[in-house]
C-alpha cells in the first residue's frame, strides 16, 4: 500500500522569506510523487511532479521540490515567500507497483504567509 | 486552457435519495477519475475509470456507488441511496495517461454534496 504523511498542519512563514513544506511517502517500487495547492473553496490546482531524472523538480509559482529516495522525501520549496502562496498544499504519491493508477494524498498542510 | 468542469458546484439532497454529479472531463483525456474530501479531511481517492470501464476502486466504493460515462464527454458519479456520511466536496479529475506516464491528474473545481 502506498502512503504519505505531512507532518505539519500549519507553517507560518513572513512574506519575503523561504518556505519549506514537508512530506515523506510510502510506496512499493518507483514512486511517482506530485504537489497540489488548494485555495479556499477551490478543487486542487496541479503544481509540480517528479516522475525520473533529476531530483529537483521545478513548477508553477516559483515553486520547486526536491526528490530525496534515501530519505523517501520529497519537500516542497520556495525562495521567497507571497502572502498570495496562503494556501493548503497536498503531497501526493503515485506507484505502478502496488498502488495502481491513484494518487495517495496527505492530510495536508496550511501554509500562511504573514507581511 | 482546458479545464475539468464540474455541476453543480453545490447539491442538497434528503437522506436516502438518489444524487448524481457530473463532469466533463479535458476533452483528450482517456483517464477518469472521482475522489472525495470530507470537510477537514484528507483527500481520497473513490474510483478510476478507463476504456468504459472501472480500472480500480476504494473500500468506500461500494454497491451504492456508480460511474458512468453516457455520451463520450460526461462522466458521472451515482450515489443510489445517500447516507449522512456521504456528505463531502466530491472530485472529478482527468489524465492523459496513466499517473505512471509523465502525466498528471487535473481536476475540476468540485460539488460539495450535502445531506441532510
Amino acid at each position: 500500500a502506498q502512503s504519505v504523511a505531512q507532518p505539519e498542519d500549519q507553517v507560518n512563514v513572513a512574506e519575503g522569506n523561504p518556505l519549506t513544506v514537508k512530506c515523506t511517502y510510502s510506496v512499493s517500487g518507483n514512486p511517482y510523487l506530485f504537489w497540489y495547492v488548494q485555495y479556499p473553496n477551490r478543487g486542487l490546482q496541479f503544481l509540480l511532479k517528479y516522475i525520473t531524472g533529476d531530483n529537483l523538480v521545478k513548477g508553477s509559482y516559483g515553486f520547486e521540490a526536491e526528490f530525496n529516495k534515501s530519505q523517501t522525501s520529497f519537500h516542497l520549496k520556495k525562495p521567497s515567500a507571497l502572502v498570495s502562496d496562503s494556501a493548503l498544499y497536498f503531497c501526493a504519491v503515485s506507484g505502478l507497483t502496488g498502488g495502481g493508477n491513484k494518487l495517495t494524498f496527505g492530510t495536508g498542510t496550511q501554509l500562511k504567509v504573514e507581511l | 486552457e482546458p479545464e475539468v468542469t464540474q455541476t453543480p458546484s453545490h447539491q442538497v439532497t434528503q437522506m436516502g435519495q438518489e444524487v448524481i454529479l457530473r463532469c466533463v472531463p479535458i476533452s483528450n483525456h482517456l483517464y477518469f477519475y472521482w475522489y472525495r474530501q470530507i470537510l477537514g479531511q484528507k483527500v481520497e481517492f473513490l474510483v478510476s475509470f478507463y476504456n468504459n470501464e472501472i480500472s480500480e476502486k476504494s473500500e468506500i466504493f461500494d454497491d451504492q456507488f456508480s460511474v458512468e460515462r453516457p455520451d463520450g464527454s460526461n462522466f458521472t458519479l451515482k450515489i443510489r441511496s445517500t447516507k449522512l456520511e456521504d456528505s463531502a466536496m466530491y472530485f472529478c479529475a482527468s489524465s492523459a495517461q496513466g499517473l505512471w506516464g509523465n502525466t498528471e491528474a487535473f481536476f475540476g473545481q468540485g460539488t460539495r454534496l450535502t445531506v441532510v
